[in-house]
C-alpha cells in the first residue's frame, strides 16, 4: 500500500510563511490535494492537482509537488489559518491521506 | 446547494452491527462515485470505501474488508455503509464524501456520523 508522511506539527508567527510537507515514494508522479480541517468541522479542499486553488481560497495558499515531496505554503499566515492540514493522493482508485499536520500560529 | 447528511451513528457493542446512511441532494447523485472516510477521535483522516456511480464497483480499505459493505440506492439518492463485526478500533466519525472524478479531489463532505464501539 502507498503511504504519505507529514510532520505532526508546524508553528509559525503571524505574518510569516508556513511550509507543510508531505512525502511519499515518487509522489511527484501523482496528483496531490490538500485539505484544511478546523476544530469540530469537516475537511475542506484548499489545493487540488498539486497547485490549483478552488474559488474562495485565498491566494496566500499555494502548493507544489516534485520528486518525493509535496508542499503546502501559506504566505502571510493569519491566526485564522490555525487548523489541521492533510495531504491526499490516489493509489489507483483508492484515496490515501497523510497523517495530518497541526499548524499553530503563535 | 450540495448537501450530504449522514445518519445512523451511535453506540454499539464489540461484535455488533450498524448501518450508516447518507442522503445526498443538490447534484446528480446517480452519476457520481461516492466514498466513506473516517476519523478516529483525535486522529487523522482514513479512507474506508468507495462505490462507483451505478453501484457495480466497490473497493475497501484492508482494515474493513470482509466486515463492511458499501451500497447505494440511486432512486433515493442515498449511500449506505453496512458495518458488521465492529471493533473498538472502528470508533470514529464517518464522513460521506463526494468525489470530483475529473479533477481528482473530494469536493463535498458530510457533517459526519459518530460511531462508538464499546461495551
Amino acid at each position: 500500500s502507498y503511504d504519505l508522511t507529514q510532520s505532526p506539527s508546524v508553528s509559525v508567527s503571524p505574518g510569516q510563511t508556513a511550509a507543510i510537507t508531505c512525502s511519499g515514494d515518487k509522489l511527484g508522479d501523482k496528483y496531490v490535494c490538500w485539505y484544511r480541517q478546523k476544530a469540530g468541522q469537516s475537511p475542506v479542499m484548499i489545493i487540488y492537482q498539486d497547485n490549483k486553488r478552488p474559488s474562495g481560497i485565498p491566494e496566500r495558499f499555494s502548493g507544489s509537488n516534485s520528486g518525493n515531496t509535496a508542499t503546502l505554503t501559506i504566505s502571510g499566515t493569519q491566526p485564522m489559518d490555525e487548523a489541521d492540514y492533510y495531504c491526499q493522493t490516489w493509489d489507483s482508485t483508492t484515496a490515501v491521506f497523510g497523517g495530518g499536520t497541526r499548524l499553530a500560529v503563535l | 446547494e450540495v448537501q450530504l447528511v449522514e445518519s445512523g451513528g451511535g453506540l454499539v457493542q464489540p461484535g455488533g452491527s450498524l448501518r450508516l446512511s447518507c442522503e445526498a441532494s443538490g447534484f446528480t447523485f446517480s452519476t457520481n462515485w461516492m466514498h466513506w472516510v473516517r476519523q478516529a477521535p483525535g486522529k487523522g483522516l482514513v479512507w474506508v470505501s468507495l462505490i462507483d456511480a451505478d453501484g457495480t464497483g466497490t473497493r475497501y480499505a484492508d482494515s474493513v474488508k470482509g466486515r463492511f459493505s458499501i451500497s447505494r440506492d440511486n432512486a433515493k439518492n442515498t449511500l449506505f455503509l453496512q458495518m458488521n463485526s465492529l471493533r473498538a478500533e472502528d470508533t470514529a466519525v464517518y464522513y460521506c464524501v463526494k468525489v470530483n472524478h475529473q479533477l481528482y479531489y473530494f469536493d463535498y463532505w458530510g457533517q459526519g456520523a459518530l460511531v462508538t464501539v464499546s461495551s
